[in-house]
């Protein structure tokens, strides 16, 4: 079945690092790919997404391409800040199970000034 | 406009005892889903209905768990009765049907069973 294989975390960073969280998946077809972030206590919130390859996504300084040749959706950003400490999640839409997520295991994030 | 609602927000419960948690969509989104998140298992969806029939329900983990969809704007996901290992946080999720493309989440219901 279609899967979501994240690096493992915790990653800790210092604050103006680069980040790199990578994220590869298998799935039949051509699925959507997402991040989303989970804050402290919070629910999940989309941080951006790609619906075909080569499509990049990006949104608050992150970016993540869509590589159909290495089946993988590398989350980047050129500078983390203290306030983008949060859980990150890879994820992908199932198109033919209504587009359930699955998503994958979570890398927490954690910016140190 | 209001997004998807999720209630209670916290539960604390003794084995044994029946839970129910509530799910208010987002209008006009005709799939819903539940999922839940351990930390053994990471984020994995439970089932998800589609104009309020159920779909897929192969991620219920057992006959304890149920849940239901009696109109568009209510969802419920009861579990009865609770064990000390249903203890996570169950995310409600609702998109339409006219687009793959994002899935809107709930704040989550953080479960306890002690």
């Amino acid at each position: 079945g279609d899967s979501v294989t994240q690096m493992e975390g915790p990653v800790t960073l210092s604050e103006e690092a680069f980040l790199t969280i990578n994220c590869t998946y298998t799935a039949t077809g051509y699925p959507s790919l997402f991040w989303y972030v989970q804050y402290p206590g919070e629910g999940l919130q989309l941080l951006l997404k790609a619906t075909k390859a080569d499509d990049k996504g990006s949104n608050k300084g992150f970016e993540a391409t869509y590589r159909k040749e290495t089946t993988s959706f590398h989350l980047e950003k050129g500078s983390v800040q203290v306030s983008d400490s949060a859980v990150y999640f890879c994820a992908l839409s199932a198109l033919r199970e209504g587009g359930k997520l699955i998503f994958g295991q979570g890398t927490e994030l954690s910016v140190k000034p | 406009d209001a997004g998807v609602i999720q209630s209670p927000r916290h539960e604390v419960t003794e084995m044994g005892q029946e839970v129910t948690l509530r799910c208010k969509p987002i209008s006009g989104h005709d799939y819903l889903f539940w999922y839940r998140q351990t930390m053994m298992r990471g984020l994995e969806l439970l089932i998800y209905f589609n104009n309020n029939v159920p779909i897929d329900d192969s991620g219920m983990p057992e006959d304890r768990f149920s849940a239901k969809m009696p109109n568009a704007s209510f969802s419920t996901l009861k579990i009865q009765p609770s064990e000390p290992r249903d203890s996570a946080v169950y995310f409600c999720a609702s998109r339409p049907s006219s687009s793959y493309n994002e899935q809107f989440f709930g704040p989550g219901t953080r479960l306890t069973v002690l």
